[in-house]
């Protein structure tokens, strides 16, 4: 298996445009996750779905941000628009369950940079 | 303690030394605790998962300790090698989930 795939690995955009973040999990993991990376918050967790279904997005910073899952096989975060304090390091994440033992398989990360 | 704490931010060892470092967590509701390591320009790795109170894991010159009791695990490099330099991060998950709360992180350096 390939791992965790992102795309694109690197973004610059201007302020106020739509940014999209694509994801593809490993085959046959049920739990998916959305992070965020920066150096004052470390790792948070933004959004996770199990089976496709958002469990929990209370780590989504505000309604500019949304996540969708359409299919187990892949994923989507979006921020419309987005702004310069968004810049981050966004990272996707799957795991086999969704249960607390189960360790996350990380994707490379996107870099996102808003001017 | 409330959230995932870990000390010391940063560390720098020659090559050979051994070294420790620690991941202090709220002990009430307990389920597991996460290792990970981070290397610059790769992403987060699975190190170990603990769950029994008193467990320890060994991956090579890498082990973990777990108090769940009082709330904290260590984790020790023995003869630490250049290729070990990395941010390691323990997680916790929150409740019967896997919601992640991550550490800031314990940046190892080794020199050679």
């Amino acid at each position: 298996d390939a791992g965790v795939i992102q795309s694109p690995r690197h973004e610059v955009t201007e302020m106020g445009q739509e940014v999209t973040l694509r994801c593809k999990p490993i085959s046959g993991h049920n739990s998916l996750f959305w992070y965020r990376q920066t150096m004052m918050r470390g790792l948070e967790l933004l959004i996770y779905f199990n089976n496709n279904v958002p469990i929990d997005d209370s780590g989504m910073p505000e309604d500019r941000f949304s996540a969708k899952m359409p299919n187990a096989s892949f994923s989507t975060l979006k921020i419309q628009p987005s702004e310069p304090r968004d810049s981050a390091v966004y990272f996707c994440a799957s795991s086999l369950a969704q249960g607390f033992n189960t360790e996350a398989f990380f994707g490379q990360g996107t870099r996102l940079t808003v001017v | 303690i409330l959230n995932v704490e870990q000390s010391p931010q940063s560390l720098h060892v020659q090559e050979g030394d051994s070294t420790n470092f620690t991941c202090s967590f709220p002990s009430s509701n307990f389920y597991a605790l996460h290792w990970y390591r981070w290397e610059t320009a790769k992403s987060p790795e699975a190190l170990f998962v603990m769950t029994l109170n008193g467990d320890e894991k060994k991956k090579g010159r890498i082990s973990a300790t777990l108090n769940t009791k009082e709330g904290y695990s260590y984790l020790y490099i023995k003869g630490s090698q250049p290729e070990d330099s990395a941010t390691y991060l323990c997680a916790q998950p929150r409740g019967n989930t896997g919601k992640l709360i991550f550490g800031q992180g314990t940046t190892l350096q080794v020199k050679p």
